[in-house]
């Protein structure tokens, strides 16, 4: 079975700037989590979709947002970039029946 | 809220050194606990993982078992390798069943081990 996939790997954008990360999870797998690491903070909780509603979400400003499409693919997309943004973004995927979440190899977005 | 606390290190040991990785949690349910590793440049594999009280993970020599009444979830190996080398993070997830709730994180564990 493949795994979780990230495209694009990597990102270098502008402040002002937006951007959308995509996610494609494992085949069967219809919840999808982001996350996001910084050597700062650490890793912090987005957001999690199933069966394309949000259902649940972490303390992150509205300028971070997903959406989960029929295929249970997921984008999130971060509008007005700041400096602070320049993270690595984890997606997550686990299927109905677990709370296990197997991750992808992540985006590194930077922004300058 | 939920909260992870982990010892951030560096660890530094010596190959074949026992390991012991200290994690405490703190929920208001009954949370599932993980270890996941990230190795440089890579994403989060997981490691091992415990539902309930008394419960013990294992994989690839490493051990952990879920401690209710300590809250604890503390990771060992008796005998490290240089390919141990790897950041560990703590976690729990408060399952509300249909699927996963977001994972609170440790601040990671950097282990070193020298040849």
């Amino acid at each position: 079975k493949a795994g979780v996939t990230q495209t694009p790997r990597y990102l270098i954008k502008t402040r002002g700037q937006q951007v959308t990360l995509s996610c494609s999870p494992i085949s069967g797998h219809r919840s999808v989590s982001w996350y996001q690491q910084t050597p700062g903070q650490g890793l912090q909780f987005l957001f999690e979709y199933f069966s394309e509603t949000q259902r649940n979400k972490g303390n992150f400003p509205g300028r971070f947002s997903g959406r989960q499409f029929s295929n249970s693919r997921s984008e999130m997309n971060v509008s007005t970039l700041e400096l602070g943004d320049s993270a690595l973004y984890l997606c997550a995927s686990s299927s109905l029946q677990s709370n296990e979440q197997f991750f992808g190899p992540g985006t590194r977005l930077t922004v300058l | 809220g939920d909260s992870v606390t982990q010892m951030e290190g560096p660890v530094t040991l010596s190959e074949e050194a026992f390991l012991t990785i200290n994690c405490t949690y703190t929920a208001t349910g009954y949370p599932s606990l993980f270890w996941y590793v990230q190795y440089p440049g890579e994403g989060l594999q997981l490691l091992l993982k415990a539902t309930k009280a008394d419960d013990k993970g294992s994989n690839k020599g490493f051990e952990a078992t879920y401690r209710k009444e300590t809250t604890s979830f503390h990771l060992e190996k008796g005998s490290v390798q240089v390919s141990d080398s790897a950041v560990y993070f703590c976690a729990l997830s408060e399952y509300s069943g249909g699927g996963a709730d977001g994972l609170t994180f440790g601040k990671g564990t950097h282990l070193i081990i020298q040849p």
